[in-house]
């Protein structure tokens, strides 16, 4: 079974500043999916970012990117010049590639802060 | 795009009462529906996955006669929790897969047994 471990419980980081977000994973699979979700307090489950397994390139979408090793099984996301608007749990998540399995595993997220 | 719409948003219910939960896809249909449990300030858990026309398979742990999960059409599955208790109270969410690894979530339910 995949698991995803998130080691940072709570981090926080001044406005304007670069946070970066710890995660884990171990699967026996090659090709899988790697996700960073965002929850606000509306409990509102939101895509940040997405990685294929298969692909070197990191992802980058604006002022989010990733870090993706895939040796060392490691997957953190970076935010740039944080905004006020990014104060959120953030999960990361493990899909696999199989055709049919479409579960989702969950870290057991990060409570970001930003500090204006 | 498409979305998954869950309702209700809240509900408070007496103990040993049943509260129904569902989730439906609005603009898609959503053969597969996968319930989660979120215990506050924690992550999100996996109970079961609701297929149209066929059985929920539930995750090792989760009683199948508390939490009864039913896939009626392609765009509407329900969770019933059965003679609620206080230790039930939680947070709970749906999601359907969509194309290309999209997900699609329901906006949660915080139930509440008093």
């Amino acid at each position: 079974a995949q698991t995803v471990t998130q080691s940072q419980p709570e981090m926080s980081v001044q406005e304007a500043e670069t946070v970066t977000l710890s995660c884990t994973y171990d699967t026996s699979e090659s090709d899988y999916y790697l996700f960073w979700y965002k929850q606000p307090p509306s409990r509102q489950m939101i895509l940040v970012i997405r990685q294929e397994a298969y692909k070197q390139q990191n992802a980058t979408e604006n002022r989010f990117s990733v870090n993706f090793q895939k040796a060392a099984k490691s997957f953190s996301l970076k935010i740039s010049d944080s905004q006020l608007g990014d104060a959120a749990m953030y999960f990361c998540a493990y899909r696999s590639a199989n055709f049919g399995n479409e579960k989702l595993t969950f870290g057991t997220g990060t409570r970001l802060t930003i500090i204006p | 795009g498409a979305v998954v719409s869950q309702h209700p948003s809240r509900v408070i219910c007496k103990s040993g009462t049943s509260v129904k939960i569902e989730c439906r896809s609005l603009d898609f249909q959503a053969t597969t529906m996968f319930w989660y449990r979120q215990f506050p300030k924690q992550s999100l858990m996996l109970m079961a996955t609701s297929n149209e026309g066929s059985k929920a398979t539930y995750e090792q742990g989760v009683e199948k006669d508390k939490f009864l999960i039913n896939h009626a059409s392609l765009t509407l599955s329900t969770l019933t929790v059965t003679s609620a208790h206080p230790e039930d109270s939680s947070f709970y969410i749906c999601r359907a897969p969509g194309m290309n690894t999209e997900a699609f979530f329901g906006q949660g339910t915080r139930l509440t047994v008093v």
